[in-house]
């Protein structure tokens, strides 16, 4: 069974432009959630969408967004980048999804992201 | 606000035990997890406590204790392989967002 993928792993813009991120779940894991990992801040959830639907958003400005396709693959979209933003942005799957009891995640390997 | 406190480093012996502490504030509580992340690599889950007590899988152990809002990860015979970085985290709202601590880099010594 092929592990959570995720693109592009490493990728530089600068301030200002903005950055697709893509994330492909495992089969049959309807629930893709987001989070952005930093040094010695563990990880912020950004979104969690589960069959299409953003169930639940973080914290973050309204220049981080998302959606989620009907193959359950799902794309987060962060524009007008900062310096700030530069980031491990991770994917997570999972079955039931953060509302469906303590199911497990299973992460992808990430993407990150240097502004400059 | 809610928060999640637990070391932001240790240091072990191969062959030891070792335990990473994790204390929490939320407003609500629907269970603890705990995950690994090797330099590099993806987290990877290691085990959920949504009740009070202790929970086995292998070598390592978590424990919970909601009415003192804390809980730890044990592992034991510790191997060269463990090392890396443990991140506990709470589902702690009625959203059920889970709410990350900063993480706890085991380092370990032969």
């Amino acid at each position: 069974k092929a592990g959570v993928t995720q693109t592009p792993r490493y990728l530089i813009k600068t301030r200002g432009q903005q950055v697709t991120l893509s994330c492909s779940p495992i089969s049959g894991h309807r629930s893709v959630s987001w989070y952005q990992q930093t040094p010695g801040q563990g990880l912020q959830f950004l979104f969690e969408y589960f069959s299409e639907t953003q169930r639940n958003k973080g914290n973050f400005p309204g220049r981080f967004s998302g959606r989620q396709f009907s193959n359950s693959r799902s794309e987060m979209n962060v524009s007008t980048l900062e310096l700030g933003d530069s980031a491990l942005y991770l994917c997570a799957s999972s079955s039931k999804g953060l509302a469906g009891g303590p199911g497990e995640l299973f992460f992808g390997e990430g993407s990150r992201l240097t502004v400059l | 606000g809610q928060s999640l406190e637990q070391p932001s480093e240790v240091t072990a012996v191969e062959g030891a035990i070792v335990q990473i502490n994790c204390t929490y504030q939320t407003s609500g509580f629907y269970g603890l997890s705990w995950y690994q992340q090797h330099d590099g690599g993806a987290p990877t889950f290691l085990s959920y406590n949504g009740l009070d007590g202790l929970e086995e899988t292998g070598r390592f152990s978590s424990f919970l204790s909601r009415s003192d809002s804390y809980g730890y990860l044990l592992l034991q015979e510790l191997q060269m392989k463990d090392s890396a970085s443990y991140f506990c985290a709470v589902r702690g709202d009625s959203n059920y967002q889970l709410i990350w601590g900063a993480g706890t880099k085991l380092i370990i010594k032969p």
